[in-house]
């Protein structure tokens, strides 16, 4: 697609049950990253995925966070039994080489969780 | 001392004036971008820097990896600019995220 395409745009859950949160990156790009902007608070690097290699994720909060890209492409975060503290934007981002080299990195629009 | 630090914090302008907003980075850096996070959440970036100075439009920002600085200017200010500017460094692979300076330009 033209753009990375974050599903749902919002999500409204009830604290303990699990979620799903999906980034479809740009087609060809083969580093994604997910991060997490809290109410007021600045953006949170989760975790990294760059083609085959093994992802970096050494961002993520607790063992309650995984995150999976199938194929090199579309990417799933999932938050097992949320937590209130879990409420953020999630966001997504892609680039065509793992450094951002000279190309930058698109963001998608976020996903809006709100566990109450 | 937080990593990568930006000030002013806020910043509130009259249409038509130049705008800097300042970012200073503690760690060893292969490139910095400077982010616009836009009133609904949506991110866009603006510019990737390693050296010297890139110029968009109405935008200008310089880095002077000696001084581990970089600024972001805005010439000819308008309330469409009203914004939170991120200033984000690529430390090896991840990225690390200033904590924003939140512009606000008045008609």
């Amino acid at each position: 697609g033209a753009g990375v395409s974050q599903s749902p745009s919002n999500k409204v859950t009830e604290k303990g049950k699990d979620v799903e949160l999906r980034c479809d990156p740009i087609s060809g790009h083969t580093a994604l990253y997910w991060y997490r902007q809290s109410l007021g608070q600045g953006l949170e690097f989760l975790i990294y995925f760059q083609g085959n290699s093994a992802p970096d994720k050494s961002g993520l909060p607790s063992d309650r966070f995984s995150a999976e890209r199938t194929g090199g492409s579309v990417s799933t975060l999932t938050i097992q039994r949320t937590q209130q503290e879990d409420s953020a934007v999630y966001l997504c981002a892609s680039s065509p080489s793992g450094t951002g080299g000279s190309y930058g990195y698109t963001f998608g629009s976020g996903t809006r969780l709100t566990v109450v | 001392k937080n990593e990568v630090e930006q000030s002013p914090q806020n910043l509130t302008a009259q249409e038509g004036e130049f705008i800097t907003i300042n970012c200073s980075y503690s760690v060893g850096i292969s490139a910095l971008h400077w982010l616009q996070q836009h009133p609904g959440g949506g991110i866009v970036s603006l510019f990737m820097l390693s050296s010297g100075k890139k110029k968009h439009g109405r935008l200008i920002a310089t880095i002077n990896i000696q001084e581990k600085h970089s600024s972001l200017h805005i010439t000819a200010s308008h309330p469409r600019d009203s914004a939170v500017y991120i200033c984000a460094v690529l430390e090896g692979q991840n990225f690390v995220f200033g904590p924003g300076t939140r512009l606000s330009v008045l008609p």
